[in-house]
Formats: structure tokens, C-alpha cells, sequence
């Protein structure tokens, strides 16, 4: 079975532009998660959506926003990228009723 | 908040030399505690849950437990291919988020 796919795998934006992430979910879990991880640190949490409503935010500013889509993928999206926002995005999906998150490869964002 | 404290940073072991990693940790009612493997670039690939006070769970050379307060991830006989992130993680309450210490970074040579 396919794990949990993102893409891009790597990214580079200009100060101030937009960018959009994506993640599909392995088959038949339906709760998505995005988190950002700096170098160095820990996942930090972003989002968590469940059957297309948001059900968790984490203290990111407005600038971040994300949505899922009826197959269950999602995409989060960046606006107004700063230097800071350079970090791994990882999305991970669970299963109705699982607490165990299984995690993408990342998309490796750099804003210069 | 829910806090997650790993010790130590990092840890320079020989193949054969068995170790012990930590995470204390401090939440308002532990829905479960995560231990996740990373390698340099990829995303944290999952270990092992602990969901109560004196859970053991084994996977090959590493055997995870669980107190009150704090986890334990337990390296029996590393081999260079255990060099890695450990990264250990808590849910708490009604919230699906994993609040992340910072890692252990594992590092196992011949």
C-alpha cells in the first residue's frame, strides 16, 4: 500500500510570494495533519482536518490555511512567504479512531 | 500546555554498546505517548505508542516504556543502521495534535 504522498518534494519562493503544499492520505484514513518542522527542532502542529472541517490549530498566524478535499487529500497553503517560513512541511493521515499519525516525506520549502 | 523534554541531544554509541534514551514529559490527561524514527531529510517514520503507566513495547533491538512522568526508548546491541533522529511525541485530552520534543540524535558507529 502507498504511505502518505507529498508534493512537492522541494521548493524555492521569493520573500512575500505564495505557496501551495499538497498531501494525499494513505487509503481509507481520513484525518489529515500538517506540520512544519525547523531545523533542528521538533514537528511543529499546523493544522488537523477530519471529513473536510478543521478540528485542530496550531499558533500559526493567518497567514497559513489549509483545506481537505472530498478523497480526503488536502493542501496547505503559505501566503506572504517570510525567510522564517524555510522549514520540512510534513503531512501526516490517521485511521477513524487510531491515534498512531504516519507521516509523508516532507516538502522542503526555502524562502530566500 | 503539554511539554516534551528529550535527553540527551545527542548520543555517540559503538555498534554492541546498549543505551537508553529519555522523554519526560508533562500533559493534562496522556491520550498516548509516540516514539518516531527520522532520518536526515525524510519525514519521522512511526515506532512505537504507549497509552498507559508501565506499557512495554518491543521492535527489534529498541523497547519502549512508559511511567508516569517520563518514556524510555531502550537500544539493545545498536548496529550503524540505528543512526537516526528519535523523536518523541504526546496527545493529550480530547486534541488529535502530537505536541514533539526536539529529538535525540543517534549516532552508532563501528
Amino acid at each position: 500500500d502507498a504511505g502518505v504522498t507529498q508534493s512537492p518534494t522541494h521548493l524555492i519562493k521569493t520573500r512575500g510570494q505564495q505557496v501551495t503544499l499538497r498531501c494525499s492520505p494513505i487509503s481509507g484514513h481520513k484525518s489529515v495533519s500538517w506540520y512544519q518542522q525547523v531545523l533542528g527542532q521538533g514537528p511543529q502542529f499546523i493544522f488537523q482536518y477530519y471529513e473536510k472541517e478543521e478540528r485542530g490549530r496550531g499558533n500559526f498566524p493567518d497567514r497559513f490555511s489549509a483545506r481537505q478535499f472530498p478523497n480526503y487529500s488536502s493542501e496547505l497553503n503559505v501566503n506572504a512567504l517570510l525567510l522564517g517560513d524555510s522549514a520540512l512541511y510534513l503531512c501526516a493521515s490517521n485511521k477513524p479512531g487510531n491515534t498512531e499519525a504516519f507521516f509523508g516525506q516532507g516538502t522542503r520549502l526555502t524562502v530566500v | 500546555e503539554d511539554q516534551v523534554t528529550q535527553s540527551p541531544e545527542a548520543l555517540r554509541l559503538q555498534e554492541g554498546e546498549s543505551s537508553s534514551l529519555n522523554c519526560s514529559y508533562t500533559v493534562s490527561g496522556l491520550r498516548g505517548l509516540f516514539w518516531y524514527r527520522q532520518d536526515p531529510g525524510k519525514g519521522p517514520e512511526f515506532l512505537f505508542t504507549l497509552y498507559s503507566a508501565g506499557e512495554e513495547k518491543e521492535k527489534e533491538r529498541l523497547k519502549a516504556t512508559l511511567t508516569k512522568k517520563e518514556s524510555f526508548l531502550h537500544i539493545t546491541a545498536p548496529k550503524p543502521e540505528d543512526s537516526a533522529t528519535y523523536l518523541c511525541a504526546v496527545q493529550s485530552g480530547t486534541a488529535s495534535k502530537l505536541t514533539f520534543g526536539t529529538g535525540t540524535r543517534l549516532q552508532v558507529t563501528l
